[in-house]
């Protein structure tokens, strides 16, 4: 099986950064996505992260440490509409396509 | 230009009643999955297909029934419905493998109350 953990919930402020942690126990997976999730909204895409390092798009970036079993979302110039979930989840080699999330990390941007 | 629709999007019943879910995606992409979102568990998957006429089960699959008879329909069916069925059920579909960087698009979500 595979465990996959993230806060609960953070707050930020307008205009700071903001890291959000993903661990992870598995027993193998070929990448970890990202996916942001407003209130009430579907997820959407926001990164995915195959090999160890940083993946940068824009104000939002996605590490991956395979060795450590870590990933994070780095958030810059936070701006009130990133207030949101946001999901880690793992695609697993199974043989079959199958993603497994997290348990999500509801991000709240203050002004 | 729609994507990916689910209907109905809201839905209340009663316990025992059967209860379809649809989805329709207008990509032709060849995999589609349901998820039910839950307090405290996140996005759990129920049922996934690779392909018309090619259906597995997911994580928790129990009570659920799928068909995908044409590519772009995947509906989801609780034969009789229960109280732990009361979830918010999202459609997904992806054009290409998932370890390939396959992103999965989500429908609107489809939210059922069984009571």
């Amino acid at each position: 099986g595979q465990n996959i953990d993230q806060p609960t919930e953070m707050t930020a402020t307008e205009g700071a950064i903001v890291q959000i942690n993903c661990t992870y126990q598995t027993s193998g997976f070929n990448g970890l996505f990202w996916y942001q999730q407003h209130a009430g909204e579907a997820p959407t895409f926001l990164s995915y992260n195959v090999l160890d390092g940083l993946e940068e798009k824009g104000r939002f970036s996605s590490f991956l440490s395979r060795s450590k079993g870590y990933s994070y979302l780095l958030l810059k110039e936070l701006q009130m509409k990133d207030s949101a979930s946001y999901l880690c989840a793992l695609a697993l080699n199974t043989g079959f396509q199958k993603l497994v999330f997290g348990t999500g990390t509801r991000l709240l941007v203050s002004p | 230009d729609a994507g990916i629709t689910q209907s109905p999007r809201y839905k209340i019943t009663e316990t025992g009643r059967q209860v379809t879910l649809m989805c329709h995606q207008t990509w032709s992409h060849s995999y589609m999955f349901w998820y039910r979102q839950d307090l405290g568990h996140g996005l759990r998957l129920i049922y996934y297909s690779a392909a018309a006429d090619i259906t597995d089960k997911g994580e928790v699959p129990d009570g659920y029934v799928v068909s995908r008879s044409k590519t772009e329909n995947f509906p989801l069916t609780l034969e009789s419905a229960t109280r732990s069925q009361t979830s918010v059920y999202f459609c997904a579909s992806s054009g290409s493998p998932l370890g390939g960087a396959g992103e999965l698009f989500f429908g609107e979500g489809s939210r059922l109350t069984v009571l």
